[in-house]
Formats: structure tokens, sequence, C-alpha cells
């Protein structure tokens, strides 16, 4: 069966600290991988995706993503996390036929000023 | 406008009720979706409209009834439905239907069922 899964439930960190969270999937065939995320209060907004090509993709507001096919993942990542990054983040795929999304479960990020 | 709006931002509804939730976008995409979200949960796709035509339906209970009047709004009809209905309802869109086109979300309608 499709799924993604994310292993961080909630993350703590201190501003300027250094973000990893990561995404796994599990899908037939080739796949899109996304990075949404949802500030409190606001809609679910698009931080950067994966089709093809270079592994290492660059989103808004400094975040980055990495392609590792052999480990089946798409972790997210940001070298210093603001207070503002505070949020929801959610990991979805889709396979490159299809349509529908499917989330992991999300990662609580919570940043100390 | 890139923007999806969703109305009315909360709903607050008796089992025996029948209300609507509606959706709307001007940006001329031609796939549009709704999805429920429980506290602390993923969104999970209900259905999706592509040329406004119901595409897919992931085995939503009938008391869920979807239209697409046209290109640019969504409506979804609810009747008898129960407690556990209870969550937030995101409406999104894209140029088209293919998962190579970015969703754009709205802010959701806050449903509670009483």
């Amino acid at each position: 069966a499709q799924s993604v899964s994310q292993h961080n439930h909630h993350v703590i960190l201190s501003e300027a600290a250094s973000l990893e969270l990561g995404c796994n999937y599990s899908y037939g065939g080739t796949v899109n991988l996304f990075w949404y995320v949802q500030y409190p209060g606001q809609h679910l907004q698009l931080l950067l995706k994966y089709f093809s090509g270079d592994p290492l993709v660059k989103g808004i507001k400094g975040f980055e993503a990495e392609f590792i096919k052999s480990k089946f993942s798409f972790n997210l990542r940001k070298p210093s996390v603001q207070w503002s990054d505070t949020a929801e983040y959610f990991c979805a795929a889709s396979n490159q036929a299809g349509t529908a999304l499917i989330f992991g479960k999300g990662t609580t990020l919570s940043v100390s000023s | 406008d890139t923007e999806v709006t969703q109305t009315p931002k909360h709903l607050v509804m008796g089992m025996t009720n029948k209300k609507s939730l509606k959706c709307e976008q001007h940006m001329g995409h031609r796939a549009m979706y709704w999805y429920k979200q429980k506290a602390k949960k993923p969104p999970e796709l209900m259905f999706v409209y592509s040329y406004e035509k119901l595409s897919i339906n992931e085995s939503v209970p009938s008391r869920f009834s979807p239209e697409c009047p046209n290109s640019s709004l969504l409506n979804l009809h609810l009747h008898a439905l129960q407690p556990e209905d209870s969550a937030l309802y995101l409406c999104a869109s894209s140029q088209g239907p293919s998962s190579y086109n970015e969703q754009f979300f709205g802010p959701g309608t806050r449903l509670t069922v009483l």
C-alpha cells in the first residue's frame, strides 16, 4: 500500500539551530514528492516539490530537501531556523500517473526565541 | 488572484441539519479537491473534480455530497452527519488533475457536529 511516514512527531529547537525532518515513502513506481507547511491559523502552503532531476531541491523561506531514492527518503532541512518557522510540516507523495496526494502524519516544529 | 476561499469559516450543526460548504477559486484551475483534516492529523482526500466531473471519491459516506456547479465553484453538501464528522474541511485547487500541478489550499471550514 502507498504510504508516507514522518518519523518526528514534535521537534523543539532554539533559534539558529539546524533542522532536519525525516520523511519516507512507500510507493510502487515513480513518485512526486512534496513538503507542505501549515502555520498556526493559516492554510497549507507548498514549501517545495520534487518530480525528477537534481535530487536536492530548494524551496521557499530557505528550506531545502534531498531525495534519496535508495533510502526512499525525502528529508527536509534548514540550516538555521527562526521563531517564525514554528508550524506543522507535512510530507506528501503522489505517484506520477495519479492525482491524489497522500500526506504523512505531520511534524510539529516549535522554535523558541 | 492566487487564493482559494472557503465559506463559512466555522459551522456548527446538529445531526438532523442540512448544510453546505462552499469553495471558490479564480485562478482558472480545472481540478478541485475536498479534504478532511482531524485535529493533529494529516489531510485525507475525500473527492476530486476534474473539469467539473467527479473523478475520485475515496469511499466517502453518502451523507457527504459534492457538487461542482462550474469551474470556479465547489460545494460540499452535508446531511445527517455524525459527531465524528467534526473536522476541518479543506478545499484545494490545481491547474489540472495531474500530481505535477501544485495544489493551492483554502483556509478551511471548521465543522462541529453536535
